[in-house]
């Protein structure tokens, strides 16, 4: 079993939507990131995380420690937010990544 | 600032032969690391460092060397490169260190695109 397990794996929404991606882990954390993946391959950070949520235009990242659960949500999804996400932990001096979730978003 | 860059962006080479992928960053991260990222796999640690002189090895370091002689670099070196090692392969580096937890976040390179046929 993956250390990191992300749901879904893939994601179709109509523009508007809210979008909800899941992020669960096993291990002990003293942070959590998301990041996103354009279709050209770059890798951006979203956000990083140690308890509570957090904030960024139409991006909201919450944790539930308690429960080793994390989601992202994207409210008023648009076409330019399709991309892979990606959640990853940081347990003791290592990061270990989440599988992604593939996000398409149409007009 | 330049961020992180890696080069080349892209690579092919036969198998058996050895190559270089550079890394560099210029915001005095202590944190490096080397992922590679397959089809249906998350990205993956290969080598990491936490400060010039300083390397360990990830979840798949078997036939790559790291060296960090400075802070700035952190270049991964394939021995001799076998058509497992083709994947796309990325730098990261963040001012994440064991004292100071709440500063990770994370910068990654553009990706070097490697194939070994």
């Amino acid at each position: 079993k993956n250390e990191v397990e992300q749901s879904p794996q893939n994601l179709t929404a109509q523009e508007g939507e809210f979008i909800t991606i899941n992020c669960s882990y096993s291990v002990g954390i003293s942070a959590l990131h998301w990041l996103q993946q354009h279709p050209g391959g770059g890798i951006v950070s979203l956000f990083m995380l140690s308890s509570g949520k957090k904030k960024h235009g139409r991006l909201i990242a919450t944790i539930n420690i308690q429960e080793k659960h994390s989601s992202l949500h994207i409210t008023a999804s648009h076409p330019r937010d399709s991309a892979v996400y990606i959640c990853a932990v940081r347990s003791t001096d290592k990061l270990i990544f989440g599988t992604g979730t593939r996000l398409q978003v149409f007009p | 600032n330049a961020g992180v860059t890696q080069t080349p962006k892209f690579q092919v080479l036969k198998t058996g032969q050895s190559m270089t992928l550079q890394c560099a960053q210029d915001m005095n991260h202590e944190y490096m690391s080397w992922y590679r990222q397959d089809p249906g796999m998350g990205l993956r640690l290969i080598h990491y460092s936490v400060g010039a002189g300083i390397t360990d090895q990830g979840e798949v370091p078997n036939g790559y060397n790291v060296s960090r002689s400075t802070t700035e670099d952190f270049p991964l070196r394939l021995l001799s490169a076998a058509p497992s090692q083709t994947s796309v392969y990325f730098c990261a580096s963040s001012p994440w260190d064991l004292r100071d937890y709440a500063r990770d976040e994370q910068f990654f390179g553009p990706g070097t695109r490697l194939t070994v046929l």
